[in-house]
């Protein structure tokens, strides 16, 4: 799977949209980019996954760049729940494979 | 919603016991993964199947073992608890996909104690 690289942290106002970044130059033709985020003690939840198109679901959106070397997931109106550490992951999910995280992004949203 | 259950959110154990954490998925999903998770070592494998009685190890089995009888269910035993077996336990569930897209959900986790 290809190394990505984010913040180790992010300040969001409660109500502001939050942008995370992730790059990932590395990243191959058959690689997806997928977002999880993990709430203080909690288990990982799945946000978001995106081939080369802009991918939007309830809970975020997914932008990535035409050449495939970064995404920004976006969520438009933080509110303090989402105050987690997020994970960008890059990687080719062939039937069964073993999930990987990095370090991710501390984001924290304030009032 | 994809719902994957964990048995317990706390466990504490004794050295030496034998412990079960069992985890439920009611998405129909053919895949299961047990992982454990520890402050600088990210999200390690222990064990994972692709379907009933079948398993595979991961990255980190020795001490551990797994049991799939039902789809739904995957099981993993601590045979004998040690204190470096003291971990957040994860279970997670995926369908098996013949592209390049599999997505895992994981359940809310099992924060094991061994004394």
């Amino acid at each position: 799977d290809a190394k990505t690289t984010q913040p180790p942290s992010m300040d969001c106002a409660e109500g502001r949209a939050a942008n995370l970044p992730c790059n990932h130059s590395t990243i191959s033709g058959n690689e997806y980019v997928y977002w999880y985020r993990q709430i203080h003690s909690q288990g990982p939840q799945y946000i978001i996954h995106g081939l080369k198109n802009n991918e939007t679901n309830e809970m975020a959106s997914l932008i990535i760049t035409e050449d495939r070397k970064s995404s920004t997931l976006i969520l438009p109106h933080a509110t303090l729940r989402d105050t987690a550490v997020y994970y960008c992951i890059v990687r080719v999910g062939l039937g069964y494979s073993t999930l990987t995280f990095g370090k991710g992004t501390m984001l924290l949203v304030s009032p | 919603d994809v719902k994957v259950t964990q048995s317990s959110r706390y466990l504490v154990k004794r050295t030496g016991e034998k412990v079960f954490l069992e985890c439920v998925q009611d998405m129909d999903h053919e895949n299961m993964f047990w992982y454990r998770q520890d402050p600088g070592l990210g999200l390690r494998l222990i064990y994972f199947s692709y379907d009933v009685k079948m398993k595979e190890k991961g990255d980190i089995p020795e001490g551990y073992s797994v049991s799939r009888e039902k789809k739904e269910r995957f099981s993993l035993i601590l045979e004998s608890a040690s204190t470096n077996q003291t971990s957040m336990y994860l279970c997670a569930s995926s369908f098996r996909t013949t592209g390049y897209q599999e997505t895992q959900y994981f359940g809310p986790g099992t924060r094991l104690l061994v004394l």
